[in-house]
Parts: structure tokens; C-alpha cells; sequence
């Protein structure tokens, strides 16, 4: 299977900096991207990554590791537009250049 | 700045009735997807069109399910036959040739009653 693992919800407080960690099946990777998607709305993009490091676009920076078969996406300076569901999605040679999502993390950011 | 559209922005439609969900792709995208939401689970991939053939398709894209660009702007995707399983956010998606960025349209909301 293409099972990609992430958290079902976190919380934090506006400012603060989060890691929303997910993991992937390594076999055929291709790629690795994090989408924001709003209650209601559809996603957006926010990175792509496909070799190992980290990628930096303002506030938020995603990571990957292939070998361990794990990225993160890290969000600095919370505010409350934040609140959404941050997505993990990857791509497979087994299915050419569809996109696999994990079921999302929800997070909410209070004050 | 361009945007992939969705029409209509909700649907209503009785089991068994066929429905036709239409998708504008940003005009210099040549990479076209069909996705869909089930309320409150993941985006789940249904099919990838290039060059006016499918690319790839997932389990859920079966014979009940069919994709046209009938002209030079519209992609669409039609459910011949719809079961109540149908319900669910559909969203259309384009990338160009040279990125991997998919851009995601509003998503067409199918209720089948």
C-alpha cells in the first residue's frame, strides 16, 4: 500500500512555532508535497520537496528525510489564519503523477 | 492571478440520475485531475488526463466514471449512474507542464439523495 501517516489534530497558541509531522512508504517516492486546506475550501500548496533538507518559504519551512521516510512541515509565528488542515501528499511512480494524501492534520491556533 | 473554476459550485441529484461536474483548468496547464473529498476524510485521487487521453486512474475511477475535454477550455467529469456513495466534495486540479504544483479549483459539493 501508499500509506501515509500524519496527526489527526494539534493545538498551540498564536506565536508559538508547530511540527506537523508525516511519514510515508518509501518504495517508488517521487516526491513530497504539504497543501493548506481551509474548512470548506480547497487545498493550496505550500512546499515541495523531493530531496533530502529542508526548504524555507517564509514562515514555513517542510523538511524531508527519504531514507527515513518522513518530512515535516514547521509553521513559526502562529496566527490565527493558520487554523486549517495541513495536508501531506505523495507522489508514487506506481501512479505517475497523481497525488497520495494522508488524511490531514487539523490544527487550531488560539489566543 | 489565474485560477482553475468549478461549476456548478453544488449539485443535487437523485440515486441512479447522471451527473456532469465542469472544470475550467488554468489556460496554459496541459495536466488535468479529478479529486474527491468524502465529508471529514482525505482527498482521495480519481484520475489524471494529458493530451487528451487518461493518464492514470485510481480504483474508485471505474466504469461508472468517465472524462472529456470537449473543447479547448472545459474538462469534465461525468458519473453515469449515481449511488448515494458519490456524495462528496469533487475537486478539479491543473499543473503546468514544467512544475509539480497542482492548483486546486473550489470543488463541486454532490449530494445524491
Amino acid at each position: 500500500g501508499q500509506n501515509i501517516d500524519q496527526p489527526t489534530e494539534m493545538t498551540a497558541t498564536e506565536g508559538a512555532i508547530v511540527q506537523i509531522n508525516c511519514t510515508y512508504q518509501t518504495s517508488g517516492f517521487n516526491g513530497l508535497f504539504w497543501y493548506q486546506q481551509h474548512a470548506g475550501e480547497a487545498p493550496t500548496f505550500l512546499s515541495y520537496n523531493v530531496l533530502d533538507g529542508l526548504e524555507e518559504k517564509g514562515r514555513f519551512s517542510s523538511f524531508l528525510s527519504r531514507s527515513k521516510g518522513y518530512s515535516y512541515l514547521l509553521l513559526k509565528e502562529l496566527q490565527m489564519k493558520d487554523s486549517a488542515s495541513y495536508l501531506c501528499a505523495v507522489r508514487f511512480y506506481q501512479a505517475g503523477t497523481a497525488l497520495i494524501f494522508g488524511k490531514g492534520t487539523t490544527l487550531s491556533v488560539s489566543s | 492571478e489565474p485560477e482553475v473554476t468549478q461549476t456548478p459550485s453544488h449539485q443535487v441529484t437523485q440515486m441512479g440520475q447522471e451527473v456532469i461536474l465542469r472544470c475550467v483548468p488554468i489556460s496554459n496547464h496541459l495536466y488535468f485531475y479529478w479529486y474527491r473529498q468524502i465529508l471529514g476524510q482525505k482527498v482521495e485521487f480519481l484520475v489524471s488526463f494529458y493530451n487528451n487521453e487518461i493518464s492514470e486512474k485510481s480504483e474508485i475511477f471505474d466504469d461508472q466514471f468517465s472524462v472529456e475535454r470537449p473543447d479547448g477550455s472545459n474538462f469534465t467529469l461525468k458519473i453515469r449512474s449515481t449511488k448515494l456513495e458519490d456524495s462528496a466534495m469533487y475537486f478539479c486540479a491543473s499543473r503546468r507542464q514544467s512544475s509539480y504544483e497542482q492548483y486546486f479549483g473550489p470543488g463541486t459539493r454532490l449530494t445524491v439523495t
